[in-house]
């Protein structure tokens, strides 16, 4: 019973390129949340997805980032032209159905790191 | 200013001695949830509260939800090593369905052998 799967577990990446993670749900869960954590900070909602929908984008920076979730395969987070600003820790969380007393589980996170 | 305030930031603590973590919101919580973070790794969920008075227990970890629903305690008893790690209290201000969490910025615990 697998639970949720991030990758890369690491990702080093130039100023100016692109960053793809990638995060496939626990089995059974259609709903897929992505978080940010900084370093001295706390864990911060960036996007809230189900299948083929965005629901909620309030915590995403309004550019370069994207995020989806195709109807066959992992939700991908996309950031562009990234910047060093951007070295976090990108965590990944999938609960079954989005009911308010579902518990959110989480992937063991992409640490991206911009140099 | 925070919507959620952890406290104490960090704490050293004894094997073997009792402990507690608050987690205080400024608005009404529809949801507290409580994870462990190792570090360097991902969220483990410990527990879930959403009632008012509501108490729960899982080994030696006991979390519990104020009647107002705006504070919430982590009490570990009997400390170990394997409970050293980042406390994360994260709570549901929506109550219409699941939206992300708004985390608290953590509490570092270190057991001293």
């Amino acid at each position: 019973n697998a639970g949720v799967m991030q990758n890369p577990r690491h990702l080093v990446r130039r100023r100016g390129q692109e960053a793809r993670l990638r995060c496939s749900p626990m089995k059974g869960h259609s709903h897929v949340y992505w978080y940010r954590q900084l370093p001295e900070e706390g864990l911060k909602f960036m996007v809230y997805l189900q299948k083929e929908n965005i629901i909620d984008e309030s915590g995403m920076p309004k550019e370069r980032f994207s995020a989806e979730f195709p109807k066959e395969g992992p939700s991908i987070l996309r950031i562009q032209q990234v910047v060093r600003g951007d070295s976090a820790a990108y965590f990944c969380a999938s609960s079954p159905s989005g009911s308010p007393s579902e518990t959110q589980y989480f992937g063991p996170g992409t640490r991206l790191l911009v140099l | 200013s925070q919507e959620l305030e952890q406290s104490p930031q960090s704490l050293i603590v004894q094997e073997g001695k009792n402990l507690t973590i608050n987690c205080t919101s400024s608005k009404t919580l529809y949801g507290l949830y409580w994870y462990k973070q190792k570090y360097g790794e991902g969220l483990i969920f410990l527990m879930m509260l959403q009632k008012g008075g509501e108490e729960k227990s899982h080994e030696k970890i006991t979390a519990k939800l104020d009647e107002k629903k705006q504070q919430s305690s982590l009490h570990i008893t009997a400390s170990q090593p394997s409970h050293a790690g980042i406390y994360l209290c994260g709570a549901d201000f929506s109550g219409g369905g699941a939206d992300g969490l708004t985390f608290g910025k953590g509490t570092h615990l270190i057991i001293q052998p």
